[in-house]
């Protein structure tokens, strides 16, 4: 099946400082990934679409200027975290979508610790 | 805009026993639906899909689902789980016409005891 990675897998960084996630499709291309944010015990929340060659699409309350998405090429988008804070402390996933299957595949995630 | 709920937060049954998570759906139009499953400590995998055609869809590791237009319903069964089916289940849709951006259920925690 489709495979999906994300690294790294787990960040600790300062309160004020800046971190990149990748998430790159390893066996198909993705003109579209997303990004989503889970709580714990809590379900998916889409945090934004991010398209190949233009600019991610942002979900309601999600600070674009915070969460910095670039998707350069059809297997890879970054999401880079500005400025983060403690609250930002989450587990971030990543999906990436199949085109020929007209289906989402995950990436095992990335989980953020702000101290 | 869509919703999905899961109507059970936590299930706890037996090894053999039968396994049916409920999933409803609110939207109007027409939509694709998943289950994915999110075992401890790994990423969330599909289990099965439905697109279109025969209403139940049989999906991997013997789980199967049958969307209910009527109902706006997507139903996740296994007849006899597994100590291994314990696992965090989401039921997920998509509107058709959303470029497959996805709404998640709430989750459902299954625990299968020896």
């Amino acid at each position: 099946g489709a495979v999906v990675s994300q690294h790294p897998s787990w960040v600790i960084c300062k309160s004020g400082t800046s971190v990149k996630i990748e998430c790159r499709s390893l066996d198909f291309q993705a003109t579209t990934m997303f990004w989503y944010r889970q709580f714990p015990k809590q379900s998916l929340m889409l945090m934004a679409t991010s398209n190949e060659g233009s600019k991610a699409t942002y979900e309601q309350g999600v600070e674009k200027d915070k969460f910095l998405i670039n998707h350069a090429s059809l297997t890879l988008s970054t999401l880079t975290v500005t400025s983060a804070h403690p609250e930002d402390s989450s587990f971030y996933i990543c999906s990436a979508r199949d085109v020929g299957a007209d289906t989402q595949y995950f990436g095992p995630g990335t989980r953020l610790t702000v101290l | 805009a869509q919703s999905v709920s899961q109507h059970n937060h936590h299930v706890i049954l037996s090894e053999a026993a039968s396994l049916e998570l409920g999933c409803n759906y609110s939207y109007g139009g027409t939509v694709n639906l998943f289950w994915y499953v999110q075992y401890p400590g790994q990423h969330l995998q599909l289990l099965l899909k439905y697109f279109s055609g025969d209403p139940l869809v049989k999906g991997i590791k013997g789980f199967e689902a049958e969307f209910i237009k009527s109902k706006f319903s997507f139903n996740l069964r296994k007849p006899s789980v597994q100590w291994s089916d314990t696992a965090e289940y989401f039921c997920a849709v998509t509107p058709k016409a959303a470029g497959n951006k996805l709404t998640f259920g709430g989750g459902t925690r299954v625990l299968v005891k020896p």
